[in-house]
């Protein structure tokens, strides 16, 4: 089962434009990571936010996390045609002694040239 | 230093057949979880090791799945009698610490015919 709904789906824009991913999810979290998947290529780690911080920047990347309201967004500034790819946020949550990371369904961006 | 390794990268069994997939994190992470991700949608959480410790399985779809981490480090996804619903990309991951970013393989892409 997914915690996570992404919002939108899909997203396309022009090269230069900024994108804006949302993700909500249900229970208490630890720390929320958004990560980029290329397609048939595996999940690469762009940034995690733990539950305590409200927003963080890593290069074009900014994200900001809303524990009350259970949700994040991850903004994309000044995109290129190389960040088309698939970008999920996943939850990690810890449970007795066990931690997971749950993910959303994911945002696919297509950035036009 | 070497990441997230995965092998083979594409299985093609025949149903019922048994399956053993690899995964070699990075050298020194403690932790290794093992994902499921159908087509179009996010991983699926299967199970979690901390170092030899197998904590969690709770994400195992059925007991034809069986994983292992003899020694804390390589680990092995072994699939039984396999069905075609099992057909999917399963994604090996490892992290320094428990809670931090998870690094991710290029995943096996498993096909029961």
């Amino acid at each position: 089962s997914q915690q996570g709904e992404e919002d939108p789906q899909a997203l396309s824009i022009q090269e230069g434009e900024n994108a804006t991913m949302n993700c909500s999810y249900k229970t208490s979290i630890n720390n929320l990571q958004w990560y980029r998947q290329n397609s048939g290529r595996g999940l690469v780690h762009l940034i995690l936010i733990r539950s305590n911080e409200r927003e963080k920047h890593s290069g074009r990347l900014r994200v900001t996390l809303d524990t009350s309201k259970k949700s994040s967004s991850l903004l994309i500034t000044a995109s290129r045609a190389a960040d088309t790819a698939s970008y999920f946020c996943a939850t990690g949550v810890m449970m007795d002694s066990s931690y997971k990371l749950i993910f959303g369904s994911g945002t696919r961006l297509l950035v036009r040239p | 230093g070497a990441g997230v390794s995965q092998s083979p990268r594409y299985k093609v069994a025949k149903r019922g057949q048994d399956v053993a997939l690899r995964c070699d994190p990075i050298s020194g992470h403690v932790s290794l979880f093992w994902y499921q991700q159908a087509l179009g949608q996010g991983p699926e959480f299967l199970t979690y090791f901390q170092n030899e410790a197998q904590l969690d399985k709770s994400g195992l779809p059925s007991d034809r799945f069986f994983a292992e981490r003899p020694e804390g480090s390589v680990s092995t996804l072994k699939i039984q009698r396999t069905q075609q619903e099992d057909s999917a990309v399963y994604l090996c991951a490892s992290s320094f610490r428990t809670v931090s970013e998870q690094f991710f393989g290029p995943g096996t892409r498993l096909t029961v015919l």
